[in-house]
């Protein structure tokens, strides 16, 4: 059973410019989750999707960060324009019940120059 | 507001000792307890949880964990500690909220062990 999977593993962007990241949940998880986590700080929740549904993004940093998540399969992060403090390595995570473990991609690296 | 702290950034421990990473949380009710490890270049992935029943639990990896109620701590532990075990650990606790439940994280203690 394939895992949690992200795209790209790693971006490199200047200020200003737009990047847009991608997971893929495990087939069947309804659960989606975005986390970011900023170099030695904890891992901290941007949204949670329910299927198509935006369960809960009360920790959206901004309406520069934009999450889909069309027909409830693969989601999509897109932030833009780019800020330097956007930097981190930004997490995807599935679950089947809301309650259970989280299973996590490998995380893209996000660095703002 | 809801928080889960892990007052150590590094613990350090020879090989065959017996470990343990601390975790104290601040929620209401009554949350469900996680921890997760983090190999370098590798996603989080799950080693053991607590929801109800009896406060030690066993995880993956040898591993197990302490929930006290009174402490609001969720100790992770391990009798004999192997070099393999060298990662970052993070502790978590979900809540439920007014978008379901949420899972939120420390900041994550990085382990050493030396052979």
């Amino acid at each position: 059973e394939a895992g949690v999977t992200q795209f790209p593993s790693h971006s490199v962007i200047e200020k200003g410019q737009t990047v847009t990241l991608r997971c893929d949940p495990i087939s069947g998880h309804d659960n989606l989750y975005w986390y970011r986590r900023v170099m030695g700080k904890e891992i901290k929740f941007l949204l949670h999707f329910v299927k198509e549904s935006k369960q809960d993004e009360s920790g959206m940093p901004n309406n520069r960060f934009l999450a889909e998540r069309t027909g409830g399969t693969y989601s999509t992060l897109k932030v833009q324009p780019a800020e330097l403090e956007d930097s981190g390595v930004y997490f995807c995570a599935s679950s089947q019940v809301m309650t259970g473990e989280l299973f996590f991609g490998e995380g893209s690296r996000l660095t703002v120059l | 507001a809801q928080s889960v702290a892990q007052p150590e950034d590094q613990v350090n421990v020879a090989e065959g000792n017996p470990l343990t990473v601390k975790c104290t949380y601040s929620v209401s009710g009554n949350p469900y307890l996680f921890w997760y490890v983090q190999y370098p270049n590798r996603g989080l992935q799950f080693l053991l949880k607590y929801i109800t029943g009896d406060n030690l639990v066993k995880g993956s990896y040898g591993f197990e964990a302490e929930f006290n109620k009174s402490q609001t701590s969720f100790h992770l532990k391990k009798p004999s500690a192997l070099v393999s075990d060298s990662a970052l650990y993070f502790c978590a606790v979900s809540s439920p909220g007014d978008g379901g439940f949420k899972t939120i994280f420390g900041a994550g203690t990085r382990l050493f062990v030396k052979a």
